[in-house]
């Protein structure tokens, strides 16, 4: 597809279940960004790849987020043991690899957690 | 601590008026700012700001950076209800991290 692609839309599920998201970056694109937004906070970064590898997992928030990439493409975040903490909508974004290219975001995966 | 501020928080105006939104930043190894609009869902990109005084124009948007004070403006003219929506600032900065920092956004309501 042209744009980054995110799947689920939205997710709602119970407290202490997993949850896995699933991001599509644009064709071509090596480098791919998750982000978090809150009601009425700003975004904030998680992780980042370049290629397969994740140079920056400083956003992730504790051990239960992890996230991989295969392929140098297809990216999910995984949340383990679901918090209420976690609900709001994860956002993936992706470039070239030249970090002066800017990041195209997706339009989010809503994660509810009951 | 690096950190992206943004003001005012929101703004209502009447179409066709022109408005003036602020980012001010402090980060170390700054690379460029970018400007986005997000209404419902993903936010779309306008502008990537790298270098002082140069104004990047797109219609009605264009904004400006100026990095000996730090700060950048979004001006929107002539506003429409489409422009209505929560426009976001993000700093791009490189070193041990690659990533973006946002500020809150400033949420704009253009009404008739």
């Amino acid at each position: 597809g042209a744009g980054v692609s995110q799947s689920p839309s939205n997710k709602v599920t119970e407290k202490g279940k997993d949850v896995e998201l699933r991001c599509d970056p644009i064709s071509g694109h090596t480098a791919l960004y998750w982000y978090r937004q809150s009601l009425g906070q700003g975004l904030e970064f998680l992780i980042y790849f370049q290629g397969n590898s994740a140079p920056d997992k400083s956003g992730l928030p504790s051990d239960r987020f992890s996230a991989e990439r295969t392929g140098g493409s297809v990216s999910t975040l995984t949340i383990q043991r679901t918090q209420q903490e976690d609900s709001a909508v994860y956002l993936c974004a992706s470039s070239f690899w030249d970090s002066n290219q800017p990041q195209h975001f997706g339009d989010g995966t809503r994660l509810s957690i009951l | 601590e690096d950190k992206v501020v943004q003001s005012p928080l929101s703004l209502v105006v009447h179409e066709g008026d022109t408005v003036t939104l602020n980012c001010s930043y402090e980060v170390t190894n700054f690379r460029s700012l970018l400007w986005y609009k997000q209404e419902k869902k993903a936010p779309t990109f306008l502008f990537m700001l790298t270098s002082s005084g140069i104004e990047k124009k797109s219609g009605r948007l264009s904004s400006i950076l100026d990095k000996k004070e730090l700060f950048s403006i979004l001006n929107i003219t002539a506003t429409q209800t489409g422009d209505s929506a929560v426009y976001l600032c993000a700093v791009f900065y490189t070193g041990t991290a690659s990533k973006l920092t946002f500020g809150t956004g400033t949420r704009l309501q253009v009404t008739l």
